[in-house]
């Protein structure tokens, strides 16, 4: 079955990386997107970034621009999140997910994987 | 960037009630709006995509209509089930955005 398990999350200053991973069984990347959601405590679902199924276009939102990387090894059948010059509002339960249909634009985001803690703090 | 506006921010029911959950965007999304569920401590659920088809194993009490701006989540007869936060997404263009959620709460 279609299952994501994302890994990877943790305790981190401000101003330091972080690397998320997202493990798919079930599917192959090469025929999804796929995206990243966070869930800072206590709020709603923020849209982060997006990897289109054929891996060269790529998509941010502008709070993460410039500082986050999505990327894919399809040997693996992984997904990755690189997390650069972390903030305290980066603080969240991040999320991977997969597009609803293969290949296409078909960004809504089913299945989601369990989440994985990222917490900013000095 | 598309704003997603949703209301009421909490709806209080009680079971067998119809619920009625709105999400209106900024601009016009076209036919692009989806629905999720999500519960505590758990990751959201696909309930809804494209205005009105179900996901697999949704079932026939949750619909969806609307178009352009303005969208509308209902729930025919709330079980117990039911009573969680609910997120509208928009995938009209770059960035996707949600709203801010719906939590329908037992009354």
């Amino acid at each position: 079955q279609v299952q994501l398990v994302e890994s990877g999350g943790g305790v981190v200053q401000p101003g330091r990386s972080l690397r998320l991973s997202c493990a798919a069984s079930g599917f192959t990347l090469t025929n999804y997107g796929m995206h990243w959601v966070r869930q800072a405590p206590g709020k709603g679902l923020e849209w982060v970034a997006a990897i289109l199924y054929d891996g060269n276009n790529k998509h941010y939102a502008d709070s993460v621009r410039g500082r986050f990387t999505i990327s894919r090894d399809t040997s693996k059948n992984t997904l990755y999140l690189q997390m650069n010059s972390l903030r305290i509002e980066d603080t969240a339960v991040y999320y991977c997910a997969r597009a609803g249909r293969h290949h296409g634009d078909f960004h809504w985001f089913d299945p989601w994987g369990q989440g994985t803690q990222v917490t900013v703090s000095s | 960037e598309i704003v997603l506006t949703q209301s009421p921010a909490i709806l209080s029911l009680s079971p067998g009630e119809r619920a009625t959950l709105s999400c209106r965007a900024s601009q016009s999304v076209s036919s692009y709006l989806v629905w999720y569920q999500q519960k505590p401590g758990q990751a959201p659920r696909l309930l809804i995509y494209d205005v009105s088809n179900r996901a697999t194993g949704i079932p026939a009490r949750f619909s969806g209509s609307g178009s352009g701006t303005d969208f509308t989540l209902t729930i025919s007869s709330l079980e117990p089930e039911d009573f969680a936060v609910y997120y509208c997404q928009h995938r009209s263009s770059w960035p996707l955005t949600f709203g801010g959620g719906t939590k329908v709460e037992i009354k």
